[in-house]
């Protein structure tokens, strides 16, 4: 079953505060955890991958994967303007080329 | 960087037109893939080629052709654009290898926003 639910917002938040995006998803052979940003009338940009149940950071970005729970989140530190964009989760479920399934996406509104 | 070009931004076209979409990445990259993103429903993959010459039909298929004749351009036909093909097309590439282990990370296009009237 290739399922990944993502809210689709909009989420909408004030500069200066931590964001909190999320998704499930349904196939424990789920491998590998991506976040993909999206600014509007662009195609999606990687913004962070990891295979693994844990923390991941990256600036003021932090992956976390939560495995037992099907659960994945990306937070976002000290939130920007430039931060609005839709943010859109993808799980890798190895084998072929395809096997990669995308989130909706949520749509991220930071408030100058 | 690994860059993918899509070479038309915004296209309009009539009901019952062929419609071509052309998408080149410079990368060497194996896969390439062309899904379209629609509000509500997300990005849903069309077909997809791991080599020259191969195609792969992927979610939704239907009413769409592909054509990988090189192996850094890939293209998307319309034999017959129908309204409800009014979508983003987006292309993207990625260097995974079948029965490798390691991650398939995709590098997308611009997009291509067709509206057909």
């Amino acid at each position: 079953q290739k399922e990944v639910e993502q809210d689709p917002g909009p989420l909408s938040v004030p500069e200066g505060a931590i964001v909190s995006l999320n998704c499930t998803y349904s196939n424990s052979a789920f491998q590998y955890f991506m976040w993909y940003r999206q600014y509007s009338r662009k195609g999606p940009e990687l913004l962070m991958y990891t295979y693994s149940s844990g923390n991941k950071e990256d600036g003021r970005f932090t992956a976390q994967v939560d495995k037992s729970s099907k659960y994945i989140s990306l937070f976002i530190r000290d939130s920007q303007p430039s931060d609005s964009a839709t943010y859109l989760c993808a799980i890798v479920s190895g084998g072929g080329a395809d096997g990669l399934t995308f989130g909706k996406g949520t749509h991220l509104i930071i408030q100058p | 960087d690994v860059k993918v070009t899509q070479s038309s931004r915004y296209l309009v076209k009539r009901t019952g037109e062929k419609v071509f979409l052309e998408c080149v990445q410079d990368m060497d990259h194996e896969n390439m893939f062309w899904y379209r993103q629609d509000p509500g429903l997300g990005l849903r993959l069309i077909y997809f080629s791991y080599d020259v010459k191969m195609k792969e039909k992927g979610d939704i298929p239907e009413g769409y052709s592909v054509s990988r004749e090189k192996k850094e351009r890939f293209s998307l036909i319309l034999e017959s654009a129908s309204t409800n093909q009014t979508s983003m097309y987006l292309c993207a590439s990625s260097y995974f290898r079948q029965g490798t282990s390691g991650a398939n990370v995709l590098t997308f296009g611009a997009g291509s926003r067709l509206t057909v009237l």
